[in-house]
């Protein structure tokens, strides 16, 4: 069956300290991989996807084929990055935009 | 410009009632999706759209749920005699084009409390 794990709920921080929000998967194919993110009173919008092998806000993803992981970094958190943030893998063998969420990680950065 | 806009933003209803939830897309995004997030849990995907067509209902959890897409533009999402487990927020996106690396765009929800 198809899964996203975001094993950590909660993640705390303080400013200026790295953080890293893991996201593991098991699909069938090679998924679209994708991070979203909800800041507080904001829709949920994508920060950042694999296939544009983008940084985001100073946030990199990394794609691990072995390990099949895609974890979030970003070498020194602000808090403004306080947000819940949610793994989001594309179906893996549709062609289509079918995103499997995992239960989210909220960040929070403290001053 | 406007984004995906969807109504009500909140509904209670009671349990055995009708609801219809209704998503506005960006103009001209031919793709459209319907995500369901109970408390404590992730989104779940519902159903897809492309054009008014919908490839991929696989996500609807029971024949209680249905939807449509009229014009390649608004889309009701249904949900029949209304369940309490039915309470959820209901997320509505879009995409320009259909492919599995499109950006979707997501609209800000509808709170629906079954009690």
């Amino acid at each position: 069956a198809q899964r996203v794990t975001q094993p950590e709920k909660l993640l705390s921080v303080f400013k200026g300290a790295p953080v890293e929000l893991k996201c593991n998967y098991s699909y069938s194919g090679s998924p679209e991989l994708f991070w979203y993110v909800q800041y507080s009173r904001q829709r949920l919008q994508l920060l950042l996807r694999h296939i544009s092998r983008e940084s985001i806000k100073g946030f990199t993803a990394d794609l691990n084929k072995g390990e099949t992981s895609f974890h979030l970094k970003k070498p020194f958190a602000q808090e403004e990055d306080s947000a819940m943030y949610y793994c989001a893998p594309n179906a893996g063998g549709t062609s289509y935009g079918k995103l499997t969420f995992g239960q989210g990680t909220i960040l929070t950065v403290h001053p | 410009g406007a984004g995906v806009s969807q109504s009500p933003s909140n509904k209670v209803t009671e349990k055995g009632k009708d609801v219809e939830l209704r998503c506005d897309p960006i103009s001209g995004h031919t793709a459209l999706y319907w995500y369901r997030q109970r408390l404590g849990q992730g989104l779940e995907f519902l159903i897809y759209f492309q054009g008014n067509s919908a490839p991929d209902k696989s996500g609807l959890p029971s024949d209680r749920f249905s939807a449509e897409r009229t014009g390649e533009s608004v889309s009701t999402l249904t949900i029949q005699r209304t369940q309490q487990e039915d309470s959820a927020v209901y997320l509505c996106a879009s995409s320009l084009g259909q492919g599995a690396g499109e950006t979707q765009y997501f609209g800000p929800g509808t709170r629906l409390l079954v009690l």
